[in-house]
């Protein structure tokens, strides 16, 4: 099973600043992973899936990097609706997909 | 619009069995793979399996083979999720979604809005 790792596990910011978060894999998932944003009391959301490829409706100030084993997700200037949880997920190995743990972004 | 409805909050007791429903809406159901998805209470996302509405073939989570059962019924646009006997640890809010890659389902998006399952005596 693919493992994914997330850091933080949580993040303090102010509204206006950049966030950086992390997904790293235990083995390479090329460019086979996507993000998800999940506000409480919703469903998740896809935001970037193959790594750097923003879903439709999803706002440019998202953003995707990364292949193999170190990926992240940047948000440049954090809007008030985006303090939320978000997930990594692969679909390096199919069909064993897995999500990371989470990291809560949070507001300072 | 691409729609997932699930059905309603569900309260059970040990043992008991349950099937909970996903009717999709606003596309070809047939044609795209549906994946269920587990978080339990404060917790993350656990992948559990994906099921080709068109030939009804299922992968399963390897921590969820076994545990639970996978349907679908194409002429109601409808996928399942099936306990025959649930346990306290399957209190759990869950999701379904639909697959947005062809072969593989991959990608998902958009998600039902959930249904929360409680298993308590």
């Amino acid at each position: 099973e693919i493992v994914l790792t997330q850091s933080p596990a949580t993040l303090s910011l102010s509204p206006g600043e950049r966030a950086t978060l992390s997904c790293r894999a235990s083995q390479s998932v090329s460019s086979y992973l996507a993000w998800y944003q999940q506000k409480p009391g919703q469903a998740p959301r896809l935001l970037i899936y193959d790594a750097s490829n923003r879903a439709t409706g999803i706002p440019a100030r998202f953003s995707g990097s990364g292949s193999g084993t170190d990926f992240t997700l940047t948000i440049s200037s954090l809007e008030p609706e985006d303090f939320a949880v978000y997930y990594c997920q692969q679909r390096s190995n199919w069909p064993r997909y897995t999500f990371g743990q989470g990291t809560k972004l949070e507001i300072k | 619009e691409v729609q997932l409805v699930q059905s309603g909050a569900e309260v059970k007791k040990p043992g008991e069995s349950l099937k909970i429903s996903c009717k999709g809406s606003g596309y070809s159901f047939t044609s795209y793979w549906i994946g269920w998805v587990r978080q339990m209470p404060g917790k993350g996302l656990e992948w559990m399996g994906i099921i080709y509405p068109g030939d009804s073939d299922t992968r399963y989570s390897p921590s969820f083979q076994g545990q639970v059962t996978i349907s679908a019924d194409k002429s109601i646009s409808t996928a399942y999720l099936q306990w025959s006997s649930l346990k306290a640890s399957d209190t759990a809010m869950y999701y379904c979604a639909v697959g947005i890659v062809g072969a593989t389902g991959g990608w998902f998006d958009p998600w039902g809005q959930g249904t929360l399952v409680t298993v308590s005596s």
